[in-house]
């Protein structure tokens, strides 16, 4: 079955580490999100991209950096800049185009020792 | 810009009882709009989905929706609730971003739960 790949489940960063977060997709998507969720904020948009080799910023950007070399994957580095880093991040994909539905991986939980 | 606005944070519900969450947008064109629920600990899945036509959209699990342009409201409907539906849900309004990009924009939430 189709779907999006979130690893690991849960992440644990010491101060002043970078890790990064992994999403995988055999959807055949074109478009990928990365959002962070909060309790009580909802989900707010880091970086997407909609073509390889092209991403843009969302509207949480600063402290956090992606790439995406292949269709396929668009992994969240978290730096040492972000210095709330504690969330539960979530990676999406879609169809290019108006009124597509996001599809959703089943998140990361990222903690601070 | 678009905006969502879920007006309840947490809802509780005897089993079997009929439910509705609330959602209200902003935005200055026909809006795509969605609702999706999330489980603890998991990731969001789509309910349904509202892109023109009829006003009443039906969804999985026996949810609808109604989308009222005059309210700028596309509330979700259940008429009888069991308590596998205790879970968060989220609207979600998807247009163009002011860099011209296709993007959903998402409410806070409205946290249910389930009383047998």
């Amino acid at each position: 079955d189709g779907g999006i790949t979130q690893s690991p489940k849960y992440l644990f960063r010491k101060e002043g580490q970078n890790v990064t977060l992994s999403c995988e997709q055999n959807l055949n998507h074109d478009a990928m999100y990365w959002y962070r969720q909060d309790p009580g904020q909802g989900l707010r948009l880091i970086y997407y991209s909609q073509i390889v080799n092209d991403f843009q910023k969302g509207d949480i950007a600063e402290g956090y950096s992606v790439s995406r070399e292949k269709k396929e994957s668009f992994p969240l580095t978290v730096t040492s800049a972000q210095k709330n880093p504690t969330a539960f991040y979530l990676c999406a994909s879609s169809i290019l185009g108006d009124g597509r539905p996001q599809h959703f991986g089943d998140g990361t939980r990222l903690s601070i020792l | 810009a678009q905006s969502v606005t879920q007006p309840d944070i947490h809802i509780t519900v005897s089993e079997g009882a009929s439910l509705e969450l609330r959602c209200n947008y902003s935005y200055g064109a026909t809006p795509y709009l969605f609702w999706y629920v999330q489980s603890p600990g998991q990731g969001l899945q789509l309910l349904l989905k509202y892109f023109s036509g009829d006003t009443l959209v039906q969804g999985i699990k026996g949810f609808e929706a109604e989308f009222k342009r005059s309210q700028s409201s596309f509330n979700l409907r259940k008429p009888s609730v069991h308590w596998s539906d205790a879970a968060e849900y989220f609207c979600a309004v998807g247009a163009y971003s002011g860099a011209g990009s296709y993007q959903l924009t998402f409410g806070k939430g409205t946290k249910l739960s389930v009383i047998p």
